[in-house]
């Protein structure tokens, strides 16, 4: 059974750039959760979804964006990236969006803006 | 918000030795109350969660935690360490009140275990 999936697993962009980072959750699951982990910190939350839609989002502007899709396969995207989006991006996925159901994690995209 | 407070950024053991990794939290309100682990360039892993009953969780890999809800703390104990047991620890909150999934992360401890 696989777990948690993200792609890529590098990624290097320059500032002002766009950037898409993929999610798959582990089988079975249709809730994925978002986070960002910069050097040296926790992880931040910077939302979550579930049935194809943004169900919470934490203190994150605008530039950050998401996708669901049917097959609950997630997307994270970044416009006009800035040199402070360089971190680990994380992905978690369960099987309701209900807190005390585990959340599982992915291996991270690791984003450097340059 | 929730504030979650990892009292040591790294804590150095000797292999077999206890530990204990602290974790304090700020909250007016009920939390469950999870430690993951990172290791190197991985995702986090799930090592143990409190969500009620007794305070005292079991966890996989030998590990366990307190719940002492007067203290606010959560704190992450092992009898004896292994050198496998070497990575960075995170201790996290969710509101009970929530009905979604959000994780506050403390900013973790890296345990290093010498052997």
């Amino acid at each position: 059974d696989a777990g948690v999936t993200q792609s890529p697993t590098h990624l290097i962009k320059t500032r002002g750039q766009q950037v898409t980072l993929r999610c798959s959750p582990k089988s079975g699951h249709d809730t994925v959760s978002w986070y960002q982990q910069a050097l040296g910190q926790g992880p931040q939350f910077i939302f979550q979804y579930y049935e194809e839609e943004e169900r919470q989002r934490g203190n994150f502007p605008d530039r950050f964006s998401g996708h669901q899709f049917p097959n609950y396969s997630s997307e994270l995207n970044v416009n006009a990236l800035l040199l402070g989006d360089s971190a680990l991006y994380l992905c978690a996925s369960s099987g309701t969006p209900a807190g005390t159901d585990t959340q599982y994690f992915g291996p991270g995209t690791r984003l450097t803006v340059l | 918000a929730q504030s979650v407070t990892q009292l040591d950024s790294q804590v150095p053991v000797f292999e077999e030795a206890p530990v204990e990794l602290r974790c304090n939290y700020s909250s007016s309100v009920s939390v469950y109350l999870f430690w993951y682990v990172q290791y190197p360039n991985q995702g986090l892993q799930l090592l143990l969660k409190y969500l009620s009953g007794s305070t005292l969780v079991k966890g996989i890999n030998g590990f366990e935690a307190e719940f002492n809800k007067s203290q606010t703390s959560f704190h992450l104990r092992k009898p004896s360490v292994h050198i496998s047991d070497t990575a960075e620890y995170f201790c996290a909150v969710l509101d009970r009140g929530s009905t979604l999934g959000r994780l506050y992360f403390g900013r973790g401890t890296q345990l290093t275990v010498w052997p």
